[in-house]
């Protein structure tokens, strides 16, 4: 256990749908981020947050995706109108301001079926 | 997109022997990191080094880093069962984001 929760850990939902995932960071970090790995794949990087601001974004982060950190604590992804090739594992990641090493959380695998 | 590339990834040992992984990557990076994901859960964070750095050791773990080459290699000594896991490495650039590689699976056998 790396300090890092997510929930839900499993999320199945129709096509067209919306879902939104949590993380709790690490509570002294104040570094968030947000990777997508699909299977057989390394993660990807999706968003950044440093305190409550989203200061980095993803050509991968469509429209139909939206992350928010308010007050600089938990965060939340949601994904609008699912598709099936949103289908993958969500992981959040923390870091403490001037060290390099992330911290993952289980991530939350998404099935849109 | 994916900087590192992992080579070979796919590798089946004997417990007890030692396992060598490679990495490439692209372009000029701040650090490299390797991390370990046990099958469907998240990443475990084993080591990092430094565009500056050219070796490192931590436990049964080394590191190493040729800038020169973009490459690096991580080698796990004296393997155990509880090393089977996919192995990534990952580059680090601004705001620290890390762009990982496809990873290697690693079985060891008892």
């Amino acid at each position: 256990d790396t300090g890092v929760s997510q929930d839900p850990r499993h999320k199945i939902t129709k096509r067209g749908q919306n879902v939104t995932f949590r993380c709790d960071p690490i509570s002294e970090h104040n570094r968030l981020y947000w990777y997508r790995q699909t299977l057989g794949q390394g993660p990807e990087f999706l968003t950044y947050f440093q305190n409550e601001a989203q200061l980095e974004k993803s050509r991968l982060l469509s429209d139909r995706f939206s992350a928010e950190r308010p007050k600089g604590s938990f965060s939340t992804l949601e994904i609008q109108r699912t598709e099936q090739g949103d289908s993958a594992m969500y992981l959040c990641a923390s870091r403490m301001g001037g060290l390099d090493e992330q911290f993952f959380g289980p991530g939350t695998r998404l099935t849109v079926l | 997109s994916q900087q590192g590339e992992e080579d070979p990834q796919a590798l089946s040992i004997q417990e007890g022997e030692n396992a060598t992984m490679n990495c490439s990557y692209k372009t000029s990076i701040n650090n490299l990191q390797w991390y370990r994901q046990n099958s469907g859960r998240g990443l475990v964070h084993l080591i990092l080094i430094r565009s500056n750095e050219r070796e490192k050791h931590s436990g049964r773990l080394r590191v190493t880093l040729d800038t020169s080459k973009k490459s690096s290699s991580l080698l796990i000594t004296a393997s155990r069962a509880a090393d089977t896991a996919s192995y990534f490495c990952a580059t680090s650039y601004g705001n620290n984001r890390l762009a990982f590689g496809k990873g290697n699976q690693v079985v060891v056998i008892p």
